[in-house]
């Protein structure tokens, strides 16, 4: 399959804990989006990379969230001190240039359901 | 800033009805209009879509017409199946490369049958 797939699926965790998601784009992407989706919302910006440059950050993208994509591969977002807020689906997508970007086709994986008790 | 408003579901249809989801949209420029759709544990995938005033975007028995006047980029489908079931989601790009797209917050369609 040569899909973004993300890892873990599914995460639960208590207050306070560190937790690192993984996105694998599709390859050759150029970009590379991570997003939030809580109950009943639709995709939430948080930030994305144009190969391993990250080129915007959301406000809700707070200090304890960090994200890197290095050798412009592979993303990892890390969520440190986690809060019960925290709780949502994670979702990577990625595009394969700007041009694909212009027309709207971000790629998405699953998602990562992130669960803080 | 841009935003996109979707009716609020969930929406229940019984196989074949018509399918109805409306879109609204708030932006400067000349925006591209998106839906994608979220079937039952995958990922959002893109619907359709169409990049200027008066377009329609089609797939899948789906369309949608870009209406700049009434700023609205509605769903509609003839005859839906129980297939269909999913998550619908309205998204809008201002067309710059450098703006993430913006997301309605879902219209969830159930189809019986």
């Amino acid at each position: 399959d040569t899909g973004v797939s993300q890892d873990p699926r599914h995460k639960i965790t208590k207050r306070g804990q560190n937790v690192t998601f993984r996105c694998d784009p599709i390859s050759e992407h150029n970009r590379l989006y991570w997003y939030r989706q809580t109950l009943g919302q639709g995709p939430e910006f948080l930030t994305y990379f144009q190969n391993e440059a990250q080129l915007e950050k959301s406000r809700l993208l707070s200090d304890r969230f960090s994200a890197e994509r290095p050798k412009g591969s592979f993303s990892t977002l890390e969520i440190q001190r986690t809060e019960q807020g925290d709780s949502a689906m994670y979702l990577c997508a990625s595009s394969p240039s700007l041009a694909g970007v212009r027309t709207g086709e971000l790629f998405f994986g699953e998602g990562s359901r992130l669960t803080v008790l | 800033g841009n935003s996109v408003t979707q009716m609020e579901g969930p929406v229940t249809l019984s196989e074949e009805a018509f399918l109805t989801i409306n879109c609204t949209y708030t932006a400067t420029g000349y925006p591209s209009l998106f839906w994608y759709v979220q079937y039952p544990g995958e990922g959002l995938q893109l619907l359709l879509k169409a990049t200027k005033a008066d377009d329609k975007g089609s797939n899948k028995g789906f369309e949608a017409t870009y209406r700049k006047e009434t700023t609205s980029f509605h769903l509609e489908k003839g005859s839906v199946q129980v297939s269909d079931s999913a998550v619908y989601f309205c998204a809008l790009s201002d067309n710059s490369g450098n703006t993430p797209l913006v997301f309605g917050k879902g219209t969830r369609l159930s189809v019986i049958a």
